[in-house]
């Protein structure tokens, strides 16, 4: 059964550092999602696309974060420089296109667990 | 501003029990509702969404627009149901981002 890569899995590293995570979709999902879990929430969106244009990244803090989908199949998450407050869970998720009412369920990756110290 | 409120952090109740595990929202519109589930050391899935009116293991979940709520219940609680449960919300039409709950922790006590 096809799921949702992520790599890597935990990322330790110290304040002002640079990061970069990895999300792999299930192959044909035009609809990427990254979201971040803080310990004790749920997870919130940081960004989303479809194909390789942003849709939302509305909650992105666009100073220090960055997101980007080439080729609109992988894509790439990255903060700089990295802040003690940025220590949470990244989620990646990938849903079929959707087409008008039709909601497509979100599939969701392992996650890359980050500690900033 | 659409929200999503779990009341309960920590929920435990015994083998066989019934289990209730609260969700309210506020959404100005007519949103989809979800649960999802995560089991220990597993990724994030799916357990079952309002418009479906399906039973998943067991589960069952209302939609009652006039309480604002979606609550997840099962008759009888399993062991293997201990898990984090997160209610979450999104807009109707394809493809918008999903706006969860803080989610429950169900423990279930043999």
């Amino acid at each position: 059964e096809a799921e949702v890569a992520q790599s890597p899995r935990y990322k330790i590293t110290e304040k002002s550092q640079a990061v970069a995570f990895w999300c792999d979709p299930i192959s044909g999902h035009a609809t990427l999602y990254w979201y971040r879990q803080i310990l004790g929430q749920g997870p919130e969106l940081l960004v989303q696309f479809q194909d390789e244009s942003v849709v939302d990244d509305s909650q992105l803090p666009k100073d220090r974060f960055s997101a980007e989908r080439l080729k609109g199949v992988d894509s790439t998450l990255k903060i700089q420089p990295a802040e003690l407050g940025d220590s949470a869970m990244y989620l990646c998720a990938s849903s079929l296109r959707g087409t008008g009412n039709v909601w497509e369920t979100q599939y969701f990756g392992p996650g890359t667990r980050l500690l900033v110290l | 501003a659409q929200r999503v409120t779990q009341p309960e952090k920590l929920l435990s109740v015994f083998k066989g029990a019934p289990v209730e595990l609260k969700c309210n929202y506020s959404y100005s519109g007519s949103p989809e509702l979800f649960w999802y589930v995560q089991y220990s050391r597993q990724r994030l899935q799916l357990l079952l969404r309002h418009i479906s009116r399906e039973s998943i293991k067991g589960f069952t979940a209302d939609l009652n627009k006039g309480e604002t709520s979606f609550h997840l219940k099962k008759p009888f609680a399993q062991e293997e149901d201990s898990a984090m449960y997160y209610c979450a919300l999104s807009g109707l039409s394809g493809n918008t981002p999903l706006v969860f709950g803080k989610g429950t922790r169900l423990s279930v006590i043999a």
